[in-house]
Parts: structure tokens; sequence; C-alpha cells
């Protein structure tokens, strides 16, 4: 069966440091790979996404994110975090028929 | 344009009764989705509608859950009779007909289902 690792349920940085957010997946296909954001009381908003191409992507508020084959992971970063950054972000999986594979979610919390 | 809407945003019932969310996809997407995440956990894929056909319902957990998408725009999942373990926060996705689009999925806020 498919996984999605997100390493650590809850990360806390302080404000202006670098945002490392780790994802690993669970295929020897490579999939496309997506990230999502989830602020309180909001529906999940999608960060970025992998499918061909360039394996460093950039999404929006300044966060990238990096496929690594040989590593089968796509981990998330910011260089700066920002307060306003602390949410719940959910990496994800699709390989085929567009179901996607989720992990269990990070919680980053970003101290003032 | 509108994004995914779905109601109730929260709805809190006794175990053995009906509950009935809804989902109003973007319009002019053939495809959406229904997942659930229970207690902190990931979130776990339910079902795929393409228009108001079921491509994929293998995530559905038992026959307690019934999922429609009459005429092929807005949808609904019904959970008959409710147990405690259907708690959980339910989310509607959409996307678009096909190719790579139809890989980027929009999500609903969700609907947050306590079962007492």
């Amino acid at each position: 069966a498919q996984s999605v690792t997100q390493l650590g349920s809850h990360v806390s940085v302080s404000e202006g440091a670098l945002v490392l957010l780790r994802c690993n997946y669970s295929s020897s296909v490579p999939p496309y790979l997506f990230w999502y954001v989830q602020y309180p009381n909001q529906g999940l908003q999608l960060l970025l996404k992998y499918t061909t191409g360039a394996t460093l992507v950039k999404g929006i508020n300044g966060f990238e994110a990096e496929f690594k084959k040989s590593e089968t992971s796509f981990h998330l970063t910011k260089p700066s975090a920002h307060m306003s950054d602390a949410a719940e972000y959910f990496c994800a999986v699709v390989y085929n028929f567009n179901k996607f594979y989720f992990g269990s979610g990070t919680k980053l919390n970003v101290k003032p | 344009e509108a994004g995914v809407t779905q109601f109730p945003s929260h709805s809190v019932i006794e175990k053995g009764q009906t509950v009935t969310l809804r989902c109003d996809p973007i319009s002019g997407h053939d495809n959406l989705y229904w997942y659930r995440r229970v207690m902190g956990k990931e979130i776990k894929f339910l079902l795929h509608f393409v228009k108001e056909s079921k491509q994929d319902e293998s995530g559905m957990p038992n026959n307690r859950f019934l999922a429609e998408r009459t005429g092929g725009t807005y949808s609904t999942l019904k959970v008959q009779p409710a147990e405690l373990e259907d708690s959980g926060v339910y989310f509607c996705a959409s996307s678009q007909d096909s190719g790579v689009s139809s890989y980027e999925q929009y999500f609903g806020p969700g609907t947050r289902l306590t079962v007492t």
C-alpha cells in the first residue's frame, strides 16, 4: 500500500528561522507530489506541486520543495519563517486516477 | 470564482442518527472527491466521482456511507446510522476534467462531524 510519512507532528521555529518540514513517500514509481496548508477554520490550500520537470519547485508565500527520487523525499522549506506561517501542513502524493494519499500532517508553530 | 463549498460546517449528532453532508464543487469541475480525517490522523480518500458516476469508491468504510452526485453537480454524503468512529472532518475536493490539471484538487473547508 502506498504511504506518506511526515516526520514530526509538531514543529516549532522562531520567527525568521528556517522552516523544514519533512515528507517521504513509499513507492518505486515516482508520483506527483503536493504540499497543502490548512490555516485555522479554513480548507486545504495548495502550496506547491511537482509533476514533471525541474525537481525544485517554488510555491506561494516563499515556500519551496525539492523532489529527490533517490531519497523518495519531497521536503518543504522556507528560508525565514513568519508568524503568518503558523498552520498545519500536509504532504500528498497521487499516482493514478487522482486518488491522493496524505501524510498525517505537521503543525507548524512560529515563536516571536 | 467561488471555491468548493461544504455544508454544514459542523454537525453534532447522536449515535444511530442520520446525517447528510453536502458539497458544491467549483463550477465546471467534473471530478469530485470525498476525504475524511479522523482524530488528527492522515486525510484518507473515500471516493471519487466523475460527473455523476462513481469512478472509485474503494475508500468508503462500510455500507453505512452513501454518496451521490445527481446530475453531476453537487454531491451528498449520507451516514446512516452514524457510529462514534464516524466522527472526524469530512473534506470535499474538485478538479478539472482531464490531463495534469485533474491532479490539482481544490478543497473545501470541511465538515466537522461529531457523533456522541
